[in-house]
């Protein structure tokens, strides 16, 4: 089983819409992520957490939000879809600043 | 703030060949790191260097740190096609978060 588990793995959705992308992890890290993957972009951070109680935002964090329900479970809302949304998002974890991150099996949205 | 860019943003090769993938910071990293991530995959992390001047080596894969630890690369010694895929360089500053860079996808031809 993964240790960063987004559900769902894809999702079609229409403008206006308000949709949730879920991320889990057993991996005991205080620190999770989501990341949002354009081509050509790289990976950009909307949203980032470093325990329950924190939420910080990230670079491109405009039109999202997020909730950190437990130390494992940090989920991205988009209020209201917008076609520009249509990406690959990844949730990832950490241990503490400076070790690697472990990212999820990705949530591709198309926006339509 | 802290831009991450890498270079190229594609290379095509020959199986056999050497690859390399460029990392630039706009400014003075504490560390860097490097993942990658196969075609319909997420990036799975490489290696972490930390001090100026480091290199380390995986198998074919030597990964440098620049003197002035503003500057990374990644080089791939004889290419496989098991190698395919977008490669990442992840920088990160004092008191800063991990940016990443725009990635170089590499592909191998047989």
């Amino acid at each position: 089983d993964a240790d960063v588990t987004q559900t769902p793995r894809n999702r079609i959705t229409k403008t206006g819409k308000r949709i949730m992308l879920e991320c889990s992890q057993t991996k005991g890290h205080d620190r999770m992520y989501w990341y949002r993957q354009d081509p050509g972009l790289g990976l950009r951070l909307i949203y980032y957490s470093f325990d329950v109680k924190d939420i910080n935002k990230g670079e491109i964090s405009d039109g999202y939000s997020v909730s950190r329900q437990a130390q494992a479970k940090f989920s991205l809302s988009l209020e209201s879809a917008i076609p520009n949304q249509t990406a690959l998002y990844f949730c990832a974890t950490s241990l503490g600043g400076n070790t690697e991150a472990f990212f999820g099996q990705g949530t591709r949205l198309t926006v339509v | 703030g802290q831009q991450v860019m890498q270079i190229p943003q594609y290379q095509h090769v020959q199986e056999g060949e050497d690859f390399t993938t460029y990392c630039n910071s706009s400014t003075t990293l504490s560390n860097i790191q490097w993942y990658k991530q196969r075609p319909g995959g997420h990036p799975v992390f490489l290696i972490q260097l930390v001090k100026s001047g480091e290199v380390k080596k995986q198998k074919r894969l030597t990964f440098q740190f620049g003197e002035a630890k503003k500057n990374s690369s990644l080089h791939i010694t004889a290419t496989q096609t098991t190698d395919v895929g977008t490669y990442f360089c992840a920088g990160k500053a004092s008191g800063s978060r991990l940016t990443f860079g725009e990635g170089t996808q590499l592909t191998v031809n047989p």
